[in-house]
């Protein structure tokens, strides 16, 4: 099993340019989230999903779309990137949704700069 | 406002000796903490987790100590071995529900 993966390692964007990051298990996990780390501040959830075709809004959601049409895919989309967006973003996975998000799996992450 | 707080940056500890991680937690409806271990370019790993009907949880080297009337919980490292170094972050959520929330993180340096 690959895991969790995340495409692509680092990414450089210019303001205003859109893209989506890709993040993809094979673990056959219902659960699957976006995250990004800034320092200082941990992970904070952008968004989630509890199974195909089902997603639903973290803590910081703005800016950001999800889909979520196979178990195995969930890519995130930044609209029109903004120098705040500059972060760090980790997808994860876990196989237990709506009994506690539990242990959840992480893929190695995507290094994001938008000048 | 910080639902969860890891008020320590960094910790250093020499190889051998207890590493205890702290973390304290505001939303009275959060029942259910993981431990998470981070290495440089990689993704967090689980290490370990507690719920609130617990007060302790073991797990080989690692224990994580609940204290629900404070709302506290502490990780315990023995012995702290080099390769323990790693940034830790505290996560919290209610036990039914789909979102965790993290701390700040604890940078943990072992020296040997």
């Amino acid at each position: 099993n690959a895991g969790v993966t995340q495409t692509p390692k680092f990414q450089v964007l210019k303001t205003g340019q859109s893209m989506t990051l890709q993040c993809a298990q094979d673990m056959n996990h219902e659960y699957m989230s976006w995250y990004r780390q800034d320092p200082g501040m941990g992970l904070r959830l952008i968004h989630y999903s509890v199974g195909a075709g089902i997603t639903d809004q973290g803590e910081v959601p703005n800016g950001y779309n999800v889909s979520r049409s196979t178990t195995e895919d969930f890519p995130l989309r930044l609209l029109s990137a903004a120098p705040s967006q500059t972060s760090v973003y980790f997808c994860a996975s876990s196989p237990n949704p709506g009994t506690g998000v539990g242990e959840q799996y992480f893929g190695p992450g995507t290094r994001l700069t938008v000048t | 406002d910080q639902q969860v707080k890891q008020n320590s940056p960094s910790l250093s500890v020499q190889e051998g000796r207890i590493s205890i991680l702290n973390c304290d937690y505001t939303n009275s409806m959060f029942d259910y903490f993981l431990w998470y271990k981070k290495y440089p370019a990689e993704g967090p790993t689980f290490l370990i987790s507690i719920s609130s009907i617990k007060d302790k949880n073991e797990d080989g080297r690692f224990t994580v100590f609940l204290n629900k009337s404070a709302k506290h919980l502490s990780l315990h490292i023995v012995p702290s071995q080099p390769g323990d170094s790693a940034v830790y972050f505290c996560a919290a959520s209610s036990l039914y529900g789909n979102k965790l929330v993290f701390g700040a993180g604890t940078i943990l340096r072992v020296k040997s």
